[in-house]
């Protein structure tokens, strides 16, 4: 069965210094990986997704992921974090269909 | 376009009481969710439905009902409440057809449920 593993709980960086989010997958064949994204009290809006050819994927307010397949990897990254991007990140994975799998969530604090 | 919105956005019950969560999509979406999100588990699916008259049971269905009578409603029903189902509930809509698995979707802005 699908998995997503996000392996940090909290996150805290400075604004202006770089960000990575880690999330890592189980999943037989070629995944469907995304990016959401979660404001306090809000819903959840798709940041970026990979379901095949570039590797690296450029999504919405200026974020990026690399999918690795050797390892397994689907990670965030932000090369300048702003305040407004203190949110809750949600990695997924494709389960067939519409369905999702989630991994646990990595809430991001942007301390100034 | 409204997108997808819920109903109530707040609600109390009481052990063993009965309610339905409202979903609606302006969309003309054919793929509908319905997610519980819980500290630490993220979100588990439910029930999903990928067509008015046609729903199927996610991750986590036990003690909840759904039906699909329009493409644009899609109602989450509590048999029983228990103090377990204390949860964010979250619905959600996507396009479908034959590239289903690399849709966008949508989320409501959830409803927060406490069962006492």
């Amino acid at each position: 069965a699908q998995s997503v593993t996000q392996p940090d709980i909290h996150i805290t960086v400075s604004e202006g210094a770089s960000l990575e989010l880690r999330c890592n997958y189980s999943y037989g064949a070629t995944p469907y990986l995304f990016w959401y994204v979660q404001s306090p009290g809000q819903g959840l809006q798709l940041l970026l997704k990979y379901f095949s050819g570039d590797t690296l994927v450029q999504g919405i307010k200026g974020f990026e992921a690399e999918f690795k397949r050797s390892q397994s990897s689907f990670n965030l990254r932000k090369p300048s974090v702003h305040w407004s991007d203190a949110a809750e990140y949600f990695c997924a994975v494709g389960a067939g269909g519409n369905k999702l799998v989630f991994g646990a969530g990595t809430i991001l604090r942007v301390k100034s | 376009n409204a997108g997808v919105t819920q109903t109530p956005k707040f609600q109390v019950l009481k052990t063993g009481q009965s309610m339905t969560l409202q979903c609606a999509q302006d969309m003309n979406h054919e793929y509908m969710s319905w997610y519980r999100q819980d500290p630490g588990m993220g979100l588990r699916l439910i029930h999903y439905s990928v067509g008015a008259g046609i729903t199927d049971q996610g991750e986590v269905p036990n003690g909840y009902n759904v039906s699909r009578s329009t493409t644009e409603d899609f109602p989450l029903r509590l048999l029983s409440a228990a103090p377990s189902q204390t949860s964010v509930y979250f619905c959600a809509s996507s396009y479908g057809g034959p590239h289903a698995g690399t849709d966008t979707q949508y989320f409501g802005p959830g409803t927060r449920l406490t069962v006492l």
